[in-house]
């Protein structure tokens, strides 16, 4: 079936500093991808969908210039963090469709950990 | 998308069967009624999706009412790993359409 990686599982950063956080399909080209954010205890928060070759389309209330999004190739989005502070502290994930894969559903990432201190 | 409405949380003893209800009453006719579920820590699940018909799989079953404004889905023998977050989703199976979450039901197997 339909694999998304997103790397790295977990990081701990310095308030002030830029974290990166990889989307790859694995065994499927995802012309599109998706970011969620998810505080303890509450469901996935959709931030922007990342668009192959063009701009991401971010959410109302999503800061474009702190959460910058790149989708260069079909198999890869990656999401920045620019100068974390601890309140972006949050389990990020991704997600991509395989229209290939039965049952037409979203693969989702493992989930990445920020933390920042 | 249309809005779903699922109990905050459900109790299930181990090896009985999970029914977890949804509503939905403002589906359209082109919509579909979408199940994921999330593990502590992890990522969404995709368990099983349907239209009109019930659907069943290895995971799940899918149990729509006639009317379409409810679903059921079923998990046959629940055990401690099915523990999660089940989360009912409507929506149209647009190419890029995206997942808007709701809270979810807190599922809690029992041992």
């Amino acid at each position: 079936g339909a694999v998304v990686s997103q790397h790295p599982s977990w990081v701990i950063c310095k308030s002030g500093t830029s974290v990166k956080i990889e989307c790859r399909s694995l065994d499927f080209q995802a012309t599109t991808m998706f970011w969620y954010r998810q505080f303890p205890k509450q469901s996935l928060m959709l931030m922007a969908t990342s668009n192959e070759g063009s701009k991401a389309t971010y959410e109302q209330g999503v800061e474009k210039d702190k959460f910058l999004i790149n989708h260069a190739s079909l198999t890869l989005s990656t999401l920045t963090v620019t100068s974390a502070h601890p309140e972006d502290s949050s389990f990020y994930i991704c997600s991509a469709r395989d229209f290939d894969t039965d049952g037409g559903g979203y693969t989702f990432g493992s989930g990445t950990r920020l933390t920042v201190v | 998308d249309a809005k779903t409405t699922q109990p905050p949380s459900m109790d299930c003893a181990e090896g009985r069967a999970a029914n977890l209800p949804c509503n939905h009453s403002t589906i359209s006719g082109n919509e579909y009624v979408y199940w994921y579920r999330q593990i502590h820590s992890q990522g969404p699940q995709y368990i099983i999706h349907g239209l009109k018909n019930n659907e069943t799989n290895e995971m799940a079953s899918l149990i729509i009412t006639e009317d379409r404004k409810s679903s059921t889905l079923i998990l046959p023998h629940a055990t401690l790993r099915d523990t999660a977050v089940y989360y009912c989703i409507v929506r149209l199976m647009n190419r890029d359409d995206k997942i808007i979450f709701g809270k979810g039901t807190r599922l809690h197997i029992l041992p």
